[in-house]
């Protein structure tokens, strides 16, 4: 069974849509991330949630919303896509808080805005 | 904002050659951890090495971190066609972990 899945796989979607993405663990971990990894393939933290609590929330555009109903989901919806939201968004989760901690991957959804 | 620079940002080698890619760093850091990514695909974590740690091992991965120069290194021996991904440091002050923008290791058979 996948630790760390995300759907969909693809998302292919035009300038001013609204899309959502979702994300389930089945590890029992605690701490759940969304990460946007870029053209140049740089990882980027966008926001941390531990049992269901937002714990970071980086300089992210407020069209970004995360939602978790469950310690093993989080969910990330976003208001009019923008030409530059086109990217890969990866899942993760952790054990703990500490970020310190091994954090386990799903494998991502790339998005693209035309 | 980004922590971990790794170098290079691309590595050819033939397969059976080792392969060393750094990372460097600008703040003090608790630990860093180097992760693996093939294509279309997610993250794998491959190891740790805490601030307190000069050296560690495993397997055929050899990972060194010296934090006078703030950097670390990752050394695959004996690479093989699979070992082909690109490989990320992620450094961790006070628990927020960076990752860099890996490097791209491609091993030719």
């Amino acid at each position: 069974d996948t630790a760390v899945s995300q759907t969909p796989k693809y998302l292919v979607t035009q300038m001013g849509n609204d899309k959502s993405i979702k994300c389930e663990q089945n590890l029992g971990h605690d701490t759940m991330y969304w990460y946007k990894q870029d053209s140049k393939k740089f990882l980027k933290i966008m926001f941390s949630y531990n049992n269901k609590e937002l714990i970071i929330n980086e300089t992210v555009p407020n069209r970004f919303s995360p939602k978790s109903p469950d310690k093993a989901h989080l969910n990330l919806h976003i208001n009019s896509l923008e030409l530059g939201d086109s990217a890969v968004y990866f899942c993760a989760s952790s054990k703990g808080q500490a970020q310190a901690l091994i954090q386990y991957f799903g494998a991502g959804t790339r998005l693209s805005v035309l | 904002s980004q922590q971990g620079e790794e170098d290079p940002q691309a590595l050819s080698i033939q397969e059976g050659e080792n392969a060393t890619m750094n990372c460097s760093y600008k703040t003090s850091i608790n630990n860093l951890q180097w992760y693996r990514q093939n294509s279309g695909r997610g993250l794998v974590h491959l190891i740790l090495i805490r601030s307190n740690e000069r050296e560690k091992h495993s397997g055929r991965l050899r990972v060194t971190l010296d934090t006078s120069k703030k950097s670390s290194s990752l050394l695959i021996t004996a690479s093989r066609a699979a070992d082909t991904a690109s490989y990320f440091c992620a450094t961790d002050t006070n628990n927020d972990m960076r990752f860099g923008a890996g490097t791209r290791l491609t091993v030719k058979p």
